[in-house]
C-alpha cells in the first residue's frame, strides 16, 4: 500500500511566484486533509474535505490559499502568490471516514516550502 | 486554536528509561489520538483512547486518558533509541470534525 504520496518533497521558489502543492490520499479514503507546520505555530489545520467537498477552510489564512479536490485520489494546494512568511512544511493527510476524533489519520512525508 | 498543548516540551532521557508525556486540553472530548513525528517525516498515529476509557496499552506505549482533569499521558517504557521524536496528542475541533494537534514533546533518548 502506498499511502499518501505528497509532490514535490521541496520546493524553493521566490516571493510572487505560484507554488502548487499535490497529494494523492491512500484509495478507499474519504476525508482528506491539508496542514501546515512552523516551529513557532505547530500544526496547524488549513483545509479539509469529505467525499471531495471542502467541509472547512476557515484554517487557509488568506485568499492568497487555494485547495481543490477535483477527484477522490487527488487534492492540490495552491500559493498565489507566495510571500516567505508561507514558508513551512505542508502536510497532506487522510482517513477512511470524516469525524475528527474517531478516525486514524494517515499523513503523507510533507513538502517543504521555502519562499526566498 | 489549539486544543491540546503537551508538557514538557522537551525531554531528554537515557536509553531503558521510562518517559512520560503530558497532554491537556480545554474542551470535552469524543477520543484523544496520540502521534509520532519522526525527523523530516510526517506523524504517525500511536493510539486512540475513547472518552470513556481511562487507561489503554499498545507494545511499550501505555496511555491514561482523565476527563475531569482534561489531560492525557503517553508514556513509553524501556526507551530505545528510535523513539526520538517529537510527539503530539490531538483531539477533536469544535464542530467535531477534524483534528486539532498541540506543538508537541520532542523526545530524544541517548544510548
Amino acid at each position: 500500500d502506498a499511502g499518501v504520496i505528497q509532490s514535490p518533497r521541496h520546493e524553493v521558489t521566490e516571493m510572487g511566484q505560484e507554488v502548487t502543492l499535490r497529494c494523492k490520499p491512500i484509495s478507499g479514503h474519504n476525508s482528506l486533509f491539508w496542514y501546515r507546520q512552523t516551529m513557532m505555530r505547530g500544526l496547524e489545520l488549513l483545509i479539509y474535505f469529505n467525499n471531495n467537498v471542502p467541509i472547512d477552510d476557515s484554517g487557509m489564512p488568506e485568499d492568497r490559499f487555494s485547495a481543490k479536490m477535483p477527484n477522490a485520489s487527488f487534492s492540490t494546494l495552491k500559493i498565489q502568490p507566495s510571500e516567505p512568511r508561507d514558508s513551512a512544511v505542508y502536510f497532506c493527510a487522510s482517513s477512511k471516514l470524516a469525524g475528527g476524533s474517531y478516525n486514524e489519520q494517515f499523513f503523507g512525508p510533507g513538502t517543504r516550502l521555502t519562499v526566498l | 486554536s489549539q486544543q491540546g498543548e503537551e508538557d514538557p516540551q522537551a525531554l531528554s532521557i537515557q536509553e531503558g528509561e521510562n518517559a512520560t508525556m503530558n497532554c491537556s486540553y480545554k474542551t470535552s472530548i469524543n477520543n484523544l489520538q496520540w502521534y509520532r513525528q519522526n525527523s523530516g517525516r510526517g506523524l504517525v498515529h500511536l493510539i486512540l483512547i475513547r472518552s470513556n476509557e481511562r487507561e489503554k496499552h499498545s507494545g511499550r506505549l501505555r496511555v491514561t486518558l482523565d476527563t475531569s482533569k482534561k489531560s492525557s499521558s503517553l508514556l513509553i517504557t524501556a526507551s530505545r533509541a528510535a523513539d526520538t521524536a517529537s510527539y503530539f496528542c490531538a483531539t477533536d475541533n469544535q464542530a467535531g470534525t477534524a483534528l486539532i494537534f498541540g506543538k508537541g514533546t520532542t523526545l530524544s533518548v541517548s544510548s
